[in-house]
């Protein structure tokens, strides 16, 4: 089975400052995905990046980047340039690659909170 | 592209009723949809898989005759929550991926919130 472990519950930064959130997961898949999900107020669940464990190159979406070491089995996320609308839910998911759609095993969450 | 519409959003019902959540996608065939519960600031715990046209893989723990799942469709997949009392009370999210091969991501609806008084 696999688990999923954020260690930070709660995390702060200011407007424009950056933050990274750590996600650690343990498996004995070799081929996999890995995703940060990101649950706002309104609580619906957005894909903010994903990352395939083949790919040694780290995934980018804009101010998003990971940090994806497969070795420490360490997954996480760096937020550039915060903005007040990235207060949310943070999670970290995994998902093993069967070939078929295949379930998320999620982390327990970090709340961030983007300050003035 | 790929959304997910779930309804409704929120429901309140006495303890014994019957309540049926719709997930549906409205812009891509969906072969596999998921149904998670979670809790108050918690993380979310994965029910059931749902699969077009077959029964639904229920999670360990899951009661499959009290959370009953029916995917008749390409597009739609139902959540009943039979008999519910007030410890069914949660929000139910459900998700939708666009293809059978499993590299595509999953895609979330709004989620319900239920209350069982």
């Amino acid at each position: 089975a696999q688990t999923v472990t954020q260690s930070q519950p709660e995390m702060s930064v200011q407007e424009a400052e950056t933050v990274t959130l750590s996600c650690t997961y343990d498996t004995s898949e070799s081929n996999y995905y890995l995703f940060w999900y990101k649950q706002p107020p309104s609580r619906q669940m957005i894909l903010v990046i994903r990352q395939e464990a083949y790919k040694q190159q780290n995934a980018t979406e804009n101010r998003f980047s990971v940090n994806f070491q497969k070795a420490a089995k360490s997954f996480s996320l760096k937020i550039s340039d915060s903005q007040l609308g990235d207060t949310a839910m943070y999670f970290c998911a995994f998902m093993k690659d069967t070939g078929t759609a295949s379930k998320l095993t999620f982390g327990t969450g970090t709340r961030l909170q983007v300050t003035l | 592209g790929a959304v997910v519409s779930q309804h409704p959003s929120r429901v309140i019902c006495k303890s014994g009723t019957s309540v049926k959540i719709e997930c549906r996608s409205l812009d891509f065939q969906a072969t596999t949809m998921f149904w998670y519960r979670q809790f108050p600031k918690k993380s979310l715990m994965l029910m059931a898989t749902s699969n077009e046209g077959s029964k639904a893989t229920y999670e360990q723990g899951v009661e499959k005759d009290k959370f009953l799942i029916n995917h008749a469709s390409l597009t739609l997949s139902t959540l009943t929550v039979t008999s519910a009392h007030p410890e069914d009370s949660s929000f139910y999210i459900c998700s939708a991926t666009r293809d059978r091969d499993g590299n595509q991501p999953q895609h979330f609806g709004d989620g319900t919130r239920l209350s069982i008084l």
